[in-house]
């Protein structure tokens, strides 16, 4: 069956520092995929999406890459400030044409001052 | 603009007990999905739907039933709760518009079963 890995493990970052962010999947071959962030009680807001024939996409401080060879894609958080202290979610879509997705569990990162 | 909104933001049922969960969206989407988060699970799709009058099984759909009789609109039926559908429930929305598209989400309705 499809799985979608991201570390369980909470990231702490000192401010300033580029925080990097893992999502790797087997048993998928996704179309494209979606990273969102998701604050302490509320919903997820999307952030970025790639597709499978793009190598990287970047917005502001965000870069994430794809790499349909190692199943894996790498989401980057450059200058980090404690406001970005989140979980963020990796989402894999297929071509189905209806967006759906299948989330990955989130990975927390908390930005220290 | 109101974007996605969830109707109740917080319910304890007692199990067997029934309820609606409200989802509605005023971005003329013609996609929409119910979700639910668990700790240590991640978001798993319920039901969705690709327009007005149409719903599909997701993931996890045992226990639930939907309906989708406008477009604006989606609702998450329980209809004999147990405590194993305690959880946070969240909808979404997406657009159809070529390529691929981003899920516009609610705020949630926690949703406990005693």
């Amino acid at each position: 069956s499809q799985k979608i890995e991201q570390n369980s493990e909470a990231l702490n970052i000192q401010e300033g520092k580029t925080a990097t962010l893992t999502c790797n999947y087997t048993n998928y071959s996704p179309a494209y995929l979606q990273w969102y962030r998701q604050d302490p009680g509320r919903g997820p807001v999307f952030l970025l999406l790639i597709r499978e024939n793009e190598k990287e996409k970047r917005k502001e401080r965000l870069k994430v890459t794809f790499d349909t060879t190692l199943k894996q894609s790498l989401f980057h958080i450059t200058a980090s400030q404690p406001a970005d202290s989140a979980t963020y979610l990796c989402a894999l879509g297929d071509d189905g044409g209806n967006n759906r997705l299948a989330f990955g569990k989130g990975n927390q990162v908390v930005v220290i001052p | 603009n109101a974007g996605v909104t969830q109707t109740p933001k917080f319910r304890v049922l007692k199990t067997g007990q029934s309820m609606t969960l409200l989802c509605a969206q005023d971005m003329n989407h013609e996609y929409m999905y119910w979700y639910r988060q668990d700790p240590g699970m991640g978001l798993r799709l319920i039901h969705y739907s690709v327009g007005e009058g149409t719903t599909a099984k997701g993931e996890v759909p045992d226990g639930y039933n939907v309906s989708r009789l406008k477009k604006q609109n989606f609702l998450l039926g329980l209809e004999s709760a147990a405590p194993s559908q305690t959880s946070v429930y969240f909808c979404a929305s997406s657009p159809q518009r070529g390529g691929y598209n981003e899920q516009f989400f609610g705020p949630g309705t926690r949703l406990t079963v005693l």
